[in-house]
């Protein structure tokens, strides 16, 4: 079992809300991601890091933002939310050299 | 832009029996090629991946074969078990994309007892 870690598991919130979802791995890894990924459909790169202080954007554009302070942290930040943004968010971790992707168990968020 | 199309969307075979499923890239520069599975509620699993230098992997009951002049890669799981129902993704990476993976659209697959 991978360890890397989301909070919180599922969310319930009302539109214009702002939402930190946070993710952290104990296991050192550089690189750093974030998927979108709607129940049973494939997944959608929205953010990644290579390490500290590098933020990338993926191929689907998404209104989060996300930081990278410190290795072990990777949280993403919805300033106001919409009921599109409704979807599960994974997270994810690897080698700087690697290929495997180790992932959390994401967050099921629901904007009413 | 970069694609990777998988096949079926629903795969149901009965426990012992084998079961296939296919995907096809875009691009021809692609160079690695992972298989994920997905249980209920949890995040996606590396289950074996293969790079485009080598034209056939297995670990156990798994398998991958690559065939790049036709860009397509195959995931076979022979002797299937109860444990084996779950979603499965294919991906790829691409250069264009900076090498980050790009997924197919899943496959569930369910082991009929």
């Amino acid at each position: 079992e991978a360890d890397i870690y989301q909070t919180p598991r599922y969310l319930v919130i009302g539109t214009g809300k702002k939402i930190t979802l946070e993710c952290s791995q104990t296991m050192g890894h550089d690189k750093m991601y974030w998927y979108q990924q709607d129940p049973g459909m494939e997944l959608h790169l929205i953010h990644y890091s290579y390490g500290v202080n590098s933020t990338e954007k993926g191929d689907l554009s998404s209104e989060s933002t996300v930081s990278r302070i410190r290795t072990e942290h990777f949280p993403l930040t919805l300033e106001s939310a919409r009921p599109s943004h409704t979807s599960q968010y994974l997270c994810a971790s690897s080698f700087q050299g690697g290929d495997e992707q180790f992932f959390g168990p994401g967050t099921r968020l629901t904007v009413l | 832009g970069e694609n990777v199309e998988q096949h079926p969307s629903t795969l149901s075979v009965q426990e012992g029996d084998s079961a296939v499923i296919k995907c096809t890239y875009s691009d021809s520069a692609s160079n690695y090629f992972p298989w994920y599975k997905q249980e209920l509620g949890k995040g996606p699993q590396l289950i074996i991946d293969i790079r485009s230098n080598v034209g056939e992997k297995k670990d156990q009951r798994i398998a991958v074969t690559l065939n790049k002049t036709a860009k397509h890669f195959s995931l076979h799981i022979t002797e299937t078990q109860p444990e084996d129902s779950a979603v499965y993704f294919c991906a790829a990476s691409f250069m264009d994309s900076n090498y980050q993976l790009i997924w197919g659209a899943g496959t569930k697959l369910i082991i009929k007892p």
